[in-house]
């Protein structure tokens, strides 16, 4: 059964500050890995979706790699701005379904 | 979220009454799930459908039930809500195992 990890809970970074957020996850034999983002009171908003076959994403200052013999994915945020501050989730599919399974999330507060 | 809309988005309702929480969606994809939000527990999955009339269980299914009569509608219903059912639910969809997830903007239902 696929169990997702995120570590640590809860961060806080000064603005302009260059970051990772780490996510962990159980079942390598992953198809991708989805990372999201929440802001207080709202609905998901996806950042980026790496398929098994790839190693990283980016779009904008975001970039996320995916290590599948590690059980690994980690989001890079560069130089953090306080509109990045909210909650952040990654997900994989539980293996061989369609069934997203979640870590539950790293809340990031970035200060000016 | 574009293509995805959940109604009602707030909804105050009595122990021991049935709630029905609509999940529609315009971009045709197969799949269609329902999860719940509480602090502590991150989101977990309700049901989901792979097709018109297909349903499964998730993790937390007990108290609920969904239908799908036609691929752009997903009903999740609380046969007898409780208490313990106030949480924040959202709707999700995909295309399949390697396409990522949409999610709606979510129903608060407090039960009181």
């Amino acid at each position: 059964k696929q169990e997702v990890t995120q570590i640590p809970a809860a961060l806080s970074v000064p603005e302009g500050e260059n970051l990772v957020l780490n996510c962990s996850f159980t079942d390598s034999a992953i198809y991708n890995l989805q990372w999201f983002r929440q802001d207080p009171g709202k609905g998901l908003t996806s950042l980026l979706l790496i398929q098994s076959s790839q190693r990283e994403q980016t779009s904008g200052r975001l970039n996320a790699s995916l290590d599948k013999s590690s059980g690994r994915s980690t989001l890079y945020i560069a130089a953090s701005q306080p509109g990045d501050s909210a909650t952040y989730l990654c997900a994989s599919p539980q293996g061989g379904s369609e069934k997203l399974v979640f870590g539950k999330g790293t809340k990031l507060t970035v200060n000016p | 979220d574009a293509g995805i809309t959940q109604s009602p988005r707030h909804k105050v309702t009595e122990t021991g009454t049935p709630v029905t929480l609509r999940c529609h969606q315009t971009e045709n994809h197969r799949y269609m799930y329902w999860y719940r939000q509480d602090p502590g527990h991150g989101l977990r999955l309700i049901h989901y459908s792979y097709g018109v009339k297909d349903t499964d269980k998730g993790e937390v299914s007990d108290g609920y039930s969904v239908s799908r009569s036609k691929t752009e509608d997903f009903l999740l219903t609380l046969e007898s809500a409780t208490s313990s059912q106030t949480s924040v639910y959202f709707c999700a969809i995909s295309e399949g195992q390697y396409a990522g997830y949409t999610f709606g903007s979510g129903t608060r239902l407090t039960v009181v």
